[in-house]
């Protein structure tokens, strides 16, 4: 298996919802990144998970938290979002933290707050 | 940190001209530099990468230079077909970064 899934594909949301985003991967990579990306733009670094700790935070607002339950999956767990939040979201693995080995992004969810 | 500027950001060529799309980045310890592809809707794609060890490496139509004491590298597409438009970004990495520094992207279009 030499793909990172994410799931939903699609997700709309109110701004008072609770919503969480799933990527996971089965390749044994032991860094995992979560990216933000507006259109047009190039993906945004938001956080990567390096051995299941969170390595960097890159000033993400708290209304986006982070979770790594394992070395295959991990979560975004999405509270009080703004309509400005609304991008496609990233996930991405590597083999060991550095991203110049098997550096592999997921498919993303377009999220869209309303 | 490291900055990586692309240009130009809109390419339009004719089918079987050659593109060419460059990046310059400012860290001079950055080893690693990946170009991605992305279709509309779709996840950025690897296309091609290179290491500071070497100069130039070539995939069929796709070859990437990198000239380290300039600090820039650079996307050729030759033969370019109408599949080829999308968006292109350069990165960089290097050692001690835990994620890649995109470049703000290259939309090819390639007119039948």
């Amino acid at each position: 298996d030499t793909e990172v899934t994410q799931t939903p594909k699609h997700l709309v949301m109110g701004m008072t919802n609770k919503k969480s985003l799933k990527c996971e991967q089965h390749m044994g990579h032991r860094a995992m990144y979560w990216y933000k990306q507006k259109a047009k733009k190039p993906p945004e670094l938001m956080f990567v998970y390096s051995y299941e700790k969170l390595s960097i935070n890159e000033s993400v607002p708290s209304r986006f938290s982070p979770e790594c339950p394992n070395s295959s999956l991990l979560n975004l767990h999405l509270h009080a979002l703004q309509p400005e939040d609304s991008a496609l979201y990233l996930c991405a693995s590597s083999q060991d933290g550095a991203p110049d080995y098997g550096y592999t992004f997921g498919s993303g969810t377009r999220l869209t707050v309303v | 940190g490291e900055n990586v500027e692309q240009h130009p950001s809109t390419l339009s060529v004719q089918e079987g001209d050659s593109a060419v799309i460059k990046c310059t980045y400012s860290d001079s310890a950055s080893n690693y530099f990946p170009w991605y592809k992305q279709e509309l809707g779709k996840r950025p794609q690897l296309i091609i990468d290179i290491r500071s060890n070497v100069g130039e490496k070539k995939d069929q139509r796709i070859a990437v230079t990198l000239n380290k004491t300039a600090k820039h590298f650079s996307l050729h597409i030759t033969e370019t077909q109408p599949e080829d438009s999308a968006v292109y970004f350069c990165a960089a990495s290097g050692p001690g970064r835990r994620a890649l520094t995109f470049g703000s992207g290259t939309r090819l279009q390639v007119q039948p």
